[in-house]
Parts: structure tokens; sequence; C-alpha cells
């Protein structure tokens, strides 16, 4: 299993507050992601990085920012969480572009976030 | 708008028979399709991949089938096993210059003993 750490696992909170999930990746790849998972829409892009220090926006990025300072952790915050950003959260890495013939992409176990 | 999408939430096949899992995309230039499977509190983990240049990829159990023109995708599971009761997701991407994936919203499939 690639090494991905999601922490925390669990988290309940209240409208308003700030939220920060952390992926730790012991596989030194270069790619990593966040998205999240509800109900009737799957899984959609929340932000990737590309690098360190070198992100972009996925497709439902508003009211999430992201940070990369070092290779193996990639932060998600939620600056004023809301009941809508209620999901279950997965990051996720790859070495390389997801194409037929390099990359693959690695989820962690998720992060269940309630906010009420 | 959903780029990529599977209009069956759920699916029940009996043991020992074919699952047919169906993927539909809108957007043309996609040319790398893959699909993943999630077991409850867990990841979603890669299954099987096909590239357009391809209209079948066979692993084991398991066959893509791509119809470009149609821009339909479909994941055949045969023989059907309870260890395959979980959600499938299909998802697309570009290859040039990709870096993400766009994912479908999930199929649950169970099988019945």
């Amino acid at each position: 299993d690639a090494g991905i750490t999601q922490s925390p696992r669990h988290k309940v909170t209240e409208t308003g507050t700030p939220v920060t999930l952390r992926c730790h990746q012991t596989e030194n790849h270069r790619y990593m992601y966040w998205y999240r998972q509800d109900p009737g829409h799957g899984l959609r892009l929340i932000h990737y990085s590309y690098g360190v220090k070198d992100t972009d926006k996925g497709e439902v990025s508003d009211g999430y920012s992201v940070s990369r300072s070092k290779t193996e952790d990639f932060l998600l915050t939620l600056e004023s969480a809301t009941s809508s950003q209620t999901s279950v959260y997965f990051c996720a890495i790859s070495q390389t572009v997801i194409t037929p013939n390099t990359g693959e992409l690695f989820f962690g176990e998720g992060s269940r976030l309630t906010v009420l | 708008d959903q780029q990529v999408k599977q209009n069956s939430p759920s699916l029940s096949v009996q043991e020992g028979r074919i699952s047919i899992l169906n993927c539909d995309y809108t957007n043309s230039m996609f040319d790398y399709f893959l699909w993943y499977k999630k077991y409850p509190a867990e990841g979603p983990t890669f299954l099987i991949s096909i590239s357009s240049i391809k209209d079948k990829n066979e692993d084991g159990r398991f066959t893509v089938f791509l119809n470009k023109s149609a821009k339909h995708l479909s994941l055949h599971i045969v023989p059907s096993q309870p260890g395959d009761s979980a959600v499938y997701f299909c998802a697309a991407s570009v290859i040039q210059g990709a870096q993400k994936l766009v994912f479908g919203q999930g199929t649950r499939l169970t099988i019945n003993p």
C-alpha cells in the first residue's frame, strides 16, 4: 500500500470555525491531490499540487485553500467551515501525470468532516 | 456540468453471473479512462484502464470496453464474486499535460450469494 496518512480521520466542527486537514506521504511522489466525495457527485477535485509551493485549483475549490511547503505534506484548509463542506475528503498522490504508461493515483483512507 | 456520468447508482447481481457497469462522458478530449473500486471506510483503488487507441482491455475477470463514437465505456466482471461488492468509479482524463482525473458519481455493486 502507498504510504499515505490523512489526519484527522474524523472531525466534527461548527459552522464558521477554521479546519485544516493534513495529508502526509512517504512515497516522495511529486503530485498530490485533495478530492471530496459526496453522494450523487462521486469524487470531485478540490485542489492539487505538482510540486513544493506549486498548487492549482480543481473543479470545486471555492472555500478551500491549500499549502505544500514540503514534498511529503499537503494541507487543505477550510477558512470558515460551512455545512455544505460536510463530506469525506480524500488525499491522493501520483508519481507522474496519469497516462496509460506512467503514473497511477493512490488514495488515502479519507477524512470524514461534519460541519454542524 | 458532469463530464463523466454513471447513471446507475446501484446494481445487484447474482454470484457467478456477469456484472456490467456503465459510464458515459461528454468531453471528446478525454483519451484515457480508468475504473476505481472502493470499499467502505477505505480509499479508492485502481482497477483497470483503457486508452482511446483501444476498444477493449482485459485483466483477468475484468474487461473494459470503450465506444468512442458513443462516448461510452463499460466494465464487465465475469464471473462476479462476493468480494466484488463495492462502489465503482469511472474516471477520465486528457493524456497530454494531464494532471488530474474527472470522476463519475459511482455505482454501488452488490453481489448476492
